[in-house]
C-alpha cells in the first residue's frame, strides 16, 4: 500500500523569506502523480502544484516549486517570497494518476504559519 | 469554486443519530471520492464510486455507507454516530480526462 509521510507538523516563515516543506512516500509503483494541495481556513482543497513521476524536471508554479527524488522518494515543497496568505494547513499526495480516477493517498499534513 | 457542492456545510447531532450527506460533482465528472478529515487520522480516503458503482474501499466503517444516483449525485450515509465520528466530511470528483481531482467545501459534522 502507498503512504505518504510529512515529518513536520508545523513550520513557520517570515514574510518575503523562503520555506520548504518535505514530505516522503513508499510506492512499488513506477508512475504515478505527487500534489501538494493547500488547506487555507475556509478549509477548500487547492491544489497547489502537482509532479508526473515520469518527468525528471521539478514542477513550477509561480512562487511554488519542488524538489522531487525519485530514488529517495522525497518531495519537498518551497514556497519563496513567502506572503501572508500562504499560511495554511499544506498536504502532500500521492495518486495512481492526475485526473481524480484514482483516490488519492495524503499525508498528515503541515500547519504553515507566515509571520509579518 | 470548484464546481462539487456539498450540503449541508455544517451539522450537529447527537450520539447514537443517523445523517445524510449529500455530494454533486462537477458535470461530467464519473467519479466521486468521500474522504474524512479529523485532527489525529489526517485526510482519509474513505470510498470511490464511478458512475454508479462502488469502485474502491478505503478505511470505511461498517456503520458508513455510499451511494452514487443515476445523475451521479452521491450520499454518504452514517449511522449509529460516536464522538469520534465528528470531523470534516470532503467529497472530491473527478474524471480521467481531467488534471485533477476536484473538492468540495466539505461537510463538518459535530456529534455531541
Amino acid at each position: 500500500a502507498q503512504t505518504v509521510t510529512q515529518s513536520q507538523p508545523e513550520m513557520s516563515v517570515q514574510e518575503a523569506e523562503t520555506v520548504t516543506l518535505s514530505c516522503t512516500y513508499d510506492t512499488s509503483e513506477s508512475d504515478y502523480y505527487l500534489f501538494w494541495y493547500k488547506q487555507p481556513p475556509s478549509r477548500q482543497m487547492i491544489l497547489v502544484i502537482r509532479q508526473e513521476a515520469y518527468k525528471q524536471q521539478n514542477a513550477t508554479e509561480n512562487r511554488f516549486s519542488v524538489n522531487f527524488q525519485k530514488a529517495a522518494k522525497s518531495f519537498s515543497l518551497k514556497i519563496s517570497d513567502s506572503q501572508l496568505g500562504d499560511a495554511a494547513m499544506y498536504f502532500c499526495a500521492y495518486s495512481k494518476t492526475q485526473g481524480g480516477s484514482e483516490k488519492l493517498v495524503f499525508g498528515k499534513g503541515m500547519k504553515l504559519t507566515v509571520n509579518p | 469554486d470548484s464546481g462539487v457542492t456539498q450540503t449541508p456545510k455544517h451539522l450537529i447531532t447527537a450520539t447514537g443519530q443517523r445523517v445524510t450527506l449529500r455530494c454533486s460533482p462537477r458535470s461530467g465528472d464519473l467519479s466521486v471520492y468521500w474522504y474524512q478529515q479529523s485532527l489525529d487520522q489526517g485526510l482519509q480516503f474513505l470510498i470511490q464510486y464511478y458512475n454508479g458503482e462502488e469502485r474502491a474501499k478505503g478505511n470505511i466503517l461498517e456503520r458508513f455507507s455510499a451511494q452514487q444516483f443515476p445523475d451521479l449525485h452521491s450520499e454518504l450515509n452514517l449511522s449509529s454516530l460516536e464522538l469520534g465520528d465528528s470531523a470534516l466530511y470532503f467529497c472530491a470528483s473527478g474524471t480521467a480526462m481531467n488534471t485533477e481531482a476536484f473538492f468540495g467545501q466539505g461537510t463538518r459534522l459535530t456529534v455531541v
